[in-house]
């Protein structure tokens, strides 16, 4: 069974520019989360997907990031305009809902390093 | 409101030493705590978990204790490998059941031969 895969692995670019990272959760997962480690400090959370709808979205950092997640599969983070403390590494993970309303473990991705110049 | 503290890194150590890396937390009510593991080029990976007071997690030699009365939730192996060297990250996530996750810094271990 294929894990959680990111694309690209690597992104650099120029302040001002736009980068779009897009997220494979595992097939079935209907919990698709986006989180980020800035700077080597701690990985934040940034929002949730259950399917297709932003379950929690509190800890996007401003209006420049935006997530979809059409369909309820694969999700895009697009960052618009870049700026240099957006540099980091974005990771993805998903989960399934369990019976009673807990969610079970998350599988995370192996991140994305945007670097922004 | 939630946050965890870990001990700053970088860690380096010889094969078969004693590993301990601090971790403290702050958290209202009663919250899960975890110790994540990326290894180099790879996702972070769950190593352990606690869900509550004076529950041991345990796994690959690895254990934490979860302390409430210290807030705390160490990491310790008793004789560390080279193939342990990675970077381990300390996290809780509150008792409302979601999936949110609070984490620490992290702390990159190196084990030499």
């Amino acid at each position: 069974e294929a894990g959680v895969t990111q694309f690209p692995s690597h992104s650099v670019i120029e302040k001002g520019q736009t980068v779009t990272l897009r997220c494979d959760p595992i097939s079935g997962h209907d919990n698709l989360y986006w989180y980020r480690r800035v700077m080597g400090k701690e990985i934040k959370f940034l929002l949730h997907f259950v399917k297709e709808s932003k379950q929690d979205e509190s800890g996007m950092p401003n209006n420049r990031f935006l997530a979809e997640r059409t369909g309820g599969t694969y999700s895009t983070l697009k960052v618009q305009p870049a700026e240099l403390e957006d540099s980091g590494v974005y990771f993805c993970a998903s989960s399934q809902d369990r019976a009673g309303g807990r969610r079970e473990k998350l599988f995370f991705g192996s991140g994305t390093q945007l670097s922004v110049l | 409101g939630n946050s965890v503290t870990q001990m700053e890194g970088p860690v380096t150590l010889s094969e078969e030493a004693f590993l301990t890396i601090n971790c403290t937390y702050t958290a209202t009510g009663y919250p899960s705590l975890f110790w994540y593991v990326q290894y180099p080029g790879e996702g972070l990976q769950l190593l352990l978990k606690a869900t509550k007071a004076d529950d041991k997690g345990s796994n690959k030699g690895f254990e934490a204790t979860y302390r409430k009365e210290t807030t705390s939730f160490h990491l310790e192996k008793g004789s560390v490998q080279v193939s342990d060297s990675a970077v381990y990250f300390c996290a809780l996530s509150d008792q409302t059941g979601a999936n949110n996750l609070f984490f620490g810094t992290g702390t990159r271990l190196t084990v030499i031969p």
